[in-house]
């Protein structure tokens, strides 16, 4: 039983433009989000979280959605930047569970 | 500041061995999570400890064991080894157990191969 899905494996962005990355949950107990980027050969590094009480979270070029009705988050990158490709992963955890479930990850390619 | 650091980084073993994979987190931190990552899926929660206790343990089997020690490093044990058990293990820290408001940081992970 998948709680976290990202349904995208791949996904192709040029260079400047919008990167939007999806996921989806099933698991109404999630109360933090969390998007992480993972480059080959190393761990994952931690992106931007967002609580369940909130809507929107935003860093620098990251911001994240978040809307509870449709249990769906997603990450929007502005602009995308050649360092930016990687694979990114959805996380969430439950209430009084610190756990990590994750999703399988979008590889995010960014074209010159 | 160092970060999270695993060792060994590549492991090969056979069918019905035995390893031990270690951590040391970033100073300061006090808990240590370790995860199972097979290729091409998301990492899998196995155990967490703070202040050398466990307090989460995801679905694996008791062939998988960890500990934590007085300064917060960390060993991952599995017995009898099994093909299945090929993947990347990742361990990460976070200052206390916690999530969204706490993100746990990585180390680049140990992978182990079975033949």
């Amino acid at each position: 039983d998948q709680q976290v899905k990202q349904n995208s494996p791949s996904l192709s962005v040029q260079e400047g433009r919008i990167s939007i990355l999806n996921c989806d949950y099933t698991n109404s107990m999630f109360d933090y989000f969390l998007w992480y980027k993972k480059y080959p050969a190393e761990g994952p590094t931690f992106l931007i979280s967002i609580s369940s009480i909130k809507d929107k979270n935003e860093d620098g070029r990251f911001t994240v959605f978040l809307n509870k009705s449709a249990k769906h988050l997603s990450l929007h990158i502005v602009p995308s930047q050649p360092g930016d490709s990687a694979v990114y992963f959805c996380a969430a955890s439950a209430v009084g569970n610190y756990q990590l479930i994750w999703g399988a990850g979008t590889k995010l390619i960014i074209k010159p | 500041d160092a970060g999270v650091t695993q060792s060994p980084t590549h492991l090969i073993k056979t069918r019905g061995q035995h390893v031990t994979l270690r951590c040391s987190p970033i100073s300061g931190h006090k808990s240590v999570s370790w995860y199972q990552q097979v290729l091409g899926q998301g990492p899998q929660f196995i155990f967490q400890y703070y202040e050398k206790e466990e307090r989460g343990r995801g679905n694996f089997p008791d062939r998988f064991s960890a500990r934590q020690f007085p300064n917060y490093s960390s060993e991952l044990n599995v017995n009898a080894l099994l093909l299945g058990d090929s993947a990347l293990y990742l361990c990460a820290s976070s200052p206390r157990p916690g999530t969204g408001n706490q993100p746990q940081h990585f180390g680049d992970g140990t992978r182990l191969s079975i033949l």
